[in-house]
Formats: structure tokens, C-alpha cells, sequence
């Protein structure tokens, strides 16, 4: 079992749609969460953080965190082909001071005009 | 405004070379990783270091090593290339002070080995 599993997609949705975007992780410690956006030829940029259950919004963006089932999702409201990349679900390992981020594989995202 | 600057974009290399990959912060993070992502596979910790002269390991640390002799910078070693580091290198950095920050990343190096 992967440590971040996400669905490669494509997820393909229509311009002014919701897109939602999930992961799993393995790790019951995991403490903290992350979402990052990768367009092509590009480097991961950060969107998203989310450190306890529950939902975190940030404009256009909500993250929702259950520790419980270990599942960590993005909901992007009113889609944009702008929107259109790769988004990798990161989850921080190791002990205070050394964290390093495990990532998924990462959702490829078309947002249809 | 936070960077992580990676030495080179673009890089080509014969196998067997020895391939040095820089890379420097100026936010005075403690922590700096090397990732190396491949189609499919995402992003894959090779090293990461949390301090001056201190390293340790990452997932799939076998045919690299590096250096941290300060604390802007961290190189990344290929003692000698093959055709399976073939990849796009990302250079990472974060601040442990309250355990919860994110990581920058670097623009990337691709790196062809022929």
C-alpha cells in the first residue's frame, strides 16, 4: 500500500463546476496536510494547508481533513480552465525538526471551457 | 518573497559522469530535501537534511549523495550517472521552528543522462 494514494485521472469537469479531489494516507500520525498545484514543466506550488478535522477554506478552495478515516480532500468551487493541473496530496512524516513530505502521485485536472 | 533556486533548468550528462546539482534558499530554513518525480510515480524523497553537515536518507537514497557544508546550500550528488536518473529533480526547503510550515520548491532541474 502506497503511503498517499490519489486517483491519477484525469478528472475532467466543466467550467463553473465543483471539483473535488481526494486522498488516503497510511500514516495514523500524520500531522499535517498539504495541497499543491503543478502545472506542466513546472514546480509544485502550494494551495492549500489543513492541520486538524474538519474544513479549511481559502477562497475558491476548501480543504476537509478526517483524521479518522485518513482521508484528506479539495473542493474547488467555480472551476476555471486556469484550474487545469496536477494537484499532489502531501503528508508530513518524521518527528519535529526533520519533516519531510510524503507525496501522492497526483490528480491531473482539466477544467473544460 | 521566499526562493529556492536550483543551479541549473536543464542539464545533460553522459553516463558514467559525475553530476553535481546545486541548490540554495535565502529564507534561512533549517530543512532542505532533494526530490527527484517521474510520470506516474510522483515525487520521491532521495535526501533531506536538517541541519548543516547533517543528512539522512529518504526513500530511494541508492546511486546519490550530498552535501550540506551550509546552511543556504545543498547539493545534490550523482557519483555516477546512469540512464535511470534520467528525471526531473526538485530541491526543496522548510522551517521546523513551529512543525507545521510548508515546503518551498525550487524550479526543477531535468536531467537527461545519454
Amino acid at each position: 500500500q502506497k503511503e498517499v494514494e490519489q486517483n491519477s485521472g484525469p478528472l475532467s469537469v466543466p467550467e463553473g463546476a465543483i471539483a473535488s479531489l481526494n486522498c488516503t494516507y497510511s500514516d495514523r500520525v500524520s500531522q499535517s496536510f498539504f495541497w499543491y498545484r503543478q502545472y506542466s514543466g513546472k514546480s509544485p506550488e502550494l494551495i492549500m494547508s489543513i492541520y486538524s478535522n474538519g474544513d479549511k477554506e481559502d477562497g475558491r478552495f476548501t480543504a476537509q481533513l478526517n483524521k479518522a478515516s485518513q482521508y484528506v480532500s479539495l473542493l474547488i468551487r467555480d472551476s476555471q480552465p486556469s484550474d487545469s493541473a496536477t494537484y499532489l496530496c502531501a503528508v508530513n512524516r518524521g518527528d519535529t525538526g526533520r519533516r519531510a513530505l510524503t507525496f501522492g502521485s497526483g490528480t491531473r485536472l482539466q477544467v473544460q471551457p | 518573497d521566499v526562493k529556492v533556486t536550483q543551479s541549473s533548468r536543464y542539464l545533460v550528462k553522459r553516463t558514467g559522469e559525475k553530476v553535481f546539482l546545486e541548490c540554495v534558499q535565502d529564507m534561512d530554513h533549517e530543512n532542505m530535501f532533494w526530490y527527484r518525480q517521474d510520470p506516474g510515480l510522483g515525487l520521491r524523497l532521495i535526501y533531506f537534511s536538517y541541519d548543516v553537515k547533517m543528512k539522512e536518507k529518504g526513500d530511494i537514497p541508492e546511486g546519490y549523495s550530498v552535501s550540506r557544508e551550509k546552511k543556504e546550500r545543498f547539493s545534490l550528488i550523482l557519483e555516477s550517472a546512469s540512464t535511470n536518473q534520467t528525471s526531473m529533480y526538485l530541491c526543496a526547503s522548510s522551517s521546523p521552528v513551529d512543525g507545521n510550515t510548508e515546503a518551498f520548491f525550487g524550479q526543477g532541474t531535468r536531467l537527461t543522462v545519454v
